[in-house]
């Protein structure tokens, strides 16, 4: 069955300090998308990145970057030298290709940016 | 500008006495969805909607209606709301076309945090 976990339930560093958020994932299908986003203290869901299961690149956009190993079904997210804007709840969704409209949702990751 | 809206942000009620929730959204999108997100749960689908007068369950479908007779409104009906049902709401939409939410990623509403005692 599609699965999505996220182990860290809260991480914690300093302002600067580089942190990896991880993701693993169990799905049947070669075809599926991989999706993070990222819930500030104001509530909101804003998407931050999508990938297909047939692009294994790195992503990095500014100071985030994602690394997808299918090897390990893993699509971990790195923020480097972290800044307080930076601190809210980050939840990893992975959808399949034969089951349309759904998306499968990690518990997310509560990161805490300390100045 | 480009947006979900979900009224009300907050709303405490009583058990069993019926309540909707609205969602709105301007960007003519075919797909719109609802969620529940609870303490470590992340977030579970309620229902969702690929178009106008087609809707299906998603995980959590239970104690929750929805109807979508226009593209740009999608309400969440609790007939007879409980306790278990006190949560954060979300409503979201996704681009047209195709085998959403695969090509699309999703425009999500501020939430609703609904309390039910």
């Amino acid at each position: 069955a599609q699965k999505v976990t996220q182990a860290q339930t809260e991480i914690s560093v300093v302002e600067k300090e580089d942190v990896t958020l991880d993701c693993v994932y169990e799905t049947r299908d070669t075809t599926y998308y991989l999706f993070w986003y990222k819930q500030p203290p104001s509530g909101e869901l804003v998407f931050l990145i999508r990938r297909n299961s047939f692009d294994e690149q790195n992503e990095i956009s500014g100071r985030y970057s994602w690394n997808f190993q299918k090897s390990t079904s893993s699509f971990n997210f790195t923020i480097t030298a972290s800044q307080v804007v930076d601190s809210a709840v980050y939840f990893c969704a992975l959808s399949e290709w034969t089951i349309a409209y759904q998306l499968i949702w990690g518990a997310g990751t509560k990161l805490i940016i300390k100045p | 500008e480009a947006q979900v809206t979900q009224n009300p942000r907050y709303l405490i009620t009583v058990t069993g006495k019926k309540l909707t929730v609205t969602c709105s959204q301007n960007m003519n999108h075919e797909y719109m969805s609802w969620y529940r997100q609870d303490p470590g749960l992340g977030l579970r689908q309620i229902y969702y909607s690929m178009n106008v007068e087609v809707t299906d369950k998603g995980d959590v479908p239970e104690g929750y209606k929805v109807s979508r007779k226009e593209k740009r409104n999608f309400p969440l009906i609790l007939e007879s709301p409980s306790p278990n049902q006190t949560s954060l709401y979300f409503c979201a939409s996704g681009h047209e076309g195709g085998r959403l939410p695969h090509n699309s990623p999703l425009h999500f509403g501020n939430g609703t945090r609904l309390t039910v005692t």
